[in-house]
């Protein structure tokens, strides 16, 4: 089984460009998340799906946009990349409880 | 003061001792308590689950809770060369989402042949 899976694995950007994090589920999972990992500070929550059709803020949301395109799909987009954003992001899954489902991450730097 | 406080380590042990992983709270709310092992580049896995206090145990792993002293613990007995990962523990107030779960930042254990 898949679980979880990100793209891309690895992504190096300039200052003040353009992408977009894909997250995929195929566990049948209604919510969705998206996590930054940092040195120090542990797992951070960037935003969240708790179903399809929503999307909520996290704890550190500045500078981020998500969308849930189905059940299965849940992405992150960074309009105006800055430095502050080099980190590691993980997306994850949970069915109804707070049992989290974690892709293998995707390695941002931002230069 | 973070809510959640976890050495960060690095934790050394021979292969065959057995571990302790504390993380201590501030949130007497708390009312389910995890624990995650992350391997190098990769992303964490749920490793434990525990409801209140009390203990659980999964093969070489024991999850013990004491929320009289905001305290949780993982031990691992005969710890092996694979067990070598980072251990983040993780809690909430049982809201049914993971929206409000508190993490810490995680321990780093070496497990050495």
């Amino acid at each position: 089984n898949a679980g979880v899976t990100q793209t891309p694995k690895f992504q190096v950007l300039k200052t003040g460009q353009s992408m977009t994090l894909q997250c995929a589920q195929d566990m049948n999972h209604n919510s969705m998340y998206w996590y930054r990992q940092d040195p120090g500070m542990g797992l951070r929550l960037i935003y969240y799906s708790a179903s399809e059709g929503t999307t909520d803020k996290g704890e550190v949301p500045n500078g981020y946009n998500v969308s849930r395109l189905n059940k299965r799909e849940f992405s992150l987009r960074l309009e105006s990349a800055a430095p502050s954003q080099t980190s590691v992001y993980f997306c994850a899954s949970s069915p109804t409880d707070e049992k989290l489902f974690f892709g293998s991450g995707t390695q941002l730097s931002v230069l | 003061q973070k809510e959640v406080e976890q050495d960060p380590g690095p934790l050394s042990v021979p292969e065959g001792a057995i571990v302790s992983l504390n993380c201590t709270y501030s949130n007497s709310a708390f009312q389910y308590f995890m624990w995650y092992r992350q391997y190098s580049r990769k992303g964490p896995e749920l490793l434990m689950y525990t409801y209140s206090s009390g203990n659980k145990e999964d093969g070489r792993f024991t999850a013990q809770v004491d929320k009289s002293s905001k305290y949780i613990s993982l031990f691992i007995r005969d710890s092996q060369p694979s067990d070598s990962a980072t251990y983040l523990c993780a809690m909430s107030y049982g809201t049914g989402t993971a929206s409000k779960l508190t993490f810490g930042t995680g321990t780093r254990l070496q497990v050495t042949l």
